[in-house]
This record gives C-alpha cells, structure tokens and sequence, in this order.
C-alpha cells in the first residue's frame, strides 16, 4: 500500500508569481485536505476535496484553489504569490474509519512541498 | 484565532523521563482529540487519538489524559527513549467534521 505522495518536494518562487503543487493519495483514499505549516506552527488547514468539489474551506483568500481528478489525486493552486506564502504545504488523504477514528478526519500526511517566495 | 493552544514549546529529557504536553480548547463542540507526530522532513503521522467520554487512553508507552470540564488533555511518554524525539502536535475536530484544529506543536528531545 503506498502512502501520499507529493511533488515537488522543494521550490523557490518570487513574489507574484504562480505555483502549483501536486499530490497522489493513498490508495483506497477519496478525501484529499490540504494544510500549510509556517515554520514553528502547527498545519493550518486550507481545504478539502472529496468527489472532485470541495468541500469545506478554511480562512485563506481565493487565491489559494484546488482541483481533485478521478483517480482522487489533487492538486494546490497559488496565485500572486506572496512572501507570507512561504511555508511546508501539506497533502493528507483520509477514508471513512471506525471504532474511536468513526465520524473522524483521520489524516494520512504526505511529506509536503516546501515553498519559498523571495 | 487558535483553537487549540498547546504547551510547551520545547522540552528536553533524559532517557525514560516522561515528557508532558498539555492543551486547552475553547470550543465545547469538539469531541475527537488525535495526536500526531512528526520527524524532521516527514509529514505528521496518527499517534493516538481520544473521544470525550474517556479520561484516559493507553497505546503503549502513550498515555493520553482528558479532563473534559477543564477542557484540557495531555499526552504522556513513558518510559521515553531518544527515537521519541520529534514535534508533538495536538488536535481537535468535530465528529463528521472536515478540518482538524491543531496545536502549535511541541518538540520533544530524549537525550541517551
């Protein structure tokens, strides 16, 4: 069974500019959250995806999008990118659980995309 | 706004000493309390996980403390050993919620 994959797993952008960030779920996973992680803190969360719409937001602007394709991958889109941008960009996916986890968000990370806007 | 403040920052123990970490909510709605652990350069990883209707949950040598009038819960290492060492972070959500409210994290050193 693979875990989540993301790519790429370093990227230095300028302010302004656009980047795009991808990640593979785990297999039997149709659920994809995306967080961001600023040095020192804890993941922030940015938005869900399930059945290719999303489905729930956290507090970012719309220039923070997403995408979820059929095969449940997905993909983190950032537009005019700004400095306060620079962070660990995390991929989890999560299925359905049971016992204590029923009715839970149980995450599977992957090991994120570091960003850095100068 | 945090909804879940966690503490201390950092901590350092000696080998078998039991690291604490604590963390309040405000939110009286949550009611799934999930650790997760993380190595430098990995994504955060389930540890442990509590519902309110327990004060206490063991999974090895993790101990998970709830104190639901305080609205406060805790993670206990026993007997921690130096492949602890890594960033605690505590967690709280809603049931069939989306997101998870997470703690500013807490790094963990067990020194040999």
């Amino acid at each position: 069974e693979t875990g989540v994959t993301q790519s790429p797993t370093h990227l230095i952008k300028t302010r302004g500019q656009q980047v795009t960030l991808r990640c593979s779920s785990q297999s039997g996973h149709n659920t994809v959250s995306w967080y961001q992680q600023a040095l020192g803190q804890g993941p922030q969360f940015i938005f869900q995806y399930y059945r290719e719409e999303e489905n729930g937001r956290g507090n970012f602007p719309p220039r923070f999008s997403g995408l979820q394709f059929p095969n449940y991958s997905s993909e983190l889109n950032v537009n005019a990118l700004e400095l306060d941008d620079s962070a660990l960009y995390l991929c989890a996916s999560s299925s359905p659980t049971l016992g204590v986890h029923s009715g839970a968000n149980v995450l599977t990370f992957g090991a994120g995309s570091r960003l850095t806007v100068l | 706004q945090q909804q879940v403040k966690q503490s201390p920052q950092s901590l350092i123990v000696q080998k078998g000493g039991i690291p604490i970490i604590n963390c309040a909510y405000e939110n009286t709605a949550f009611d799934y309390f999930p650790w997760y652990q993380q190595f430098p350069g990995k994504g955060p990883a389930l540890l442990i996980a509590i519902r309110p209707d327990v004060s206490e949950k063991k999974e090895g040598r993790f101990t998970i403390s709830f104190n639901k009038s305080a609205k406060q819960f805790s993670l206990h290492i026993m007997d921690s050993q130096p492949g602890d060492s890594a960033t605690y972070f505590c967690a709280a959500s809603r049931s069939n919620d989306y997101k998870l409210s997470f703690g500013a994290g807490t790094t963990v050193t067990v020194r040999a």
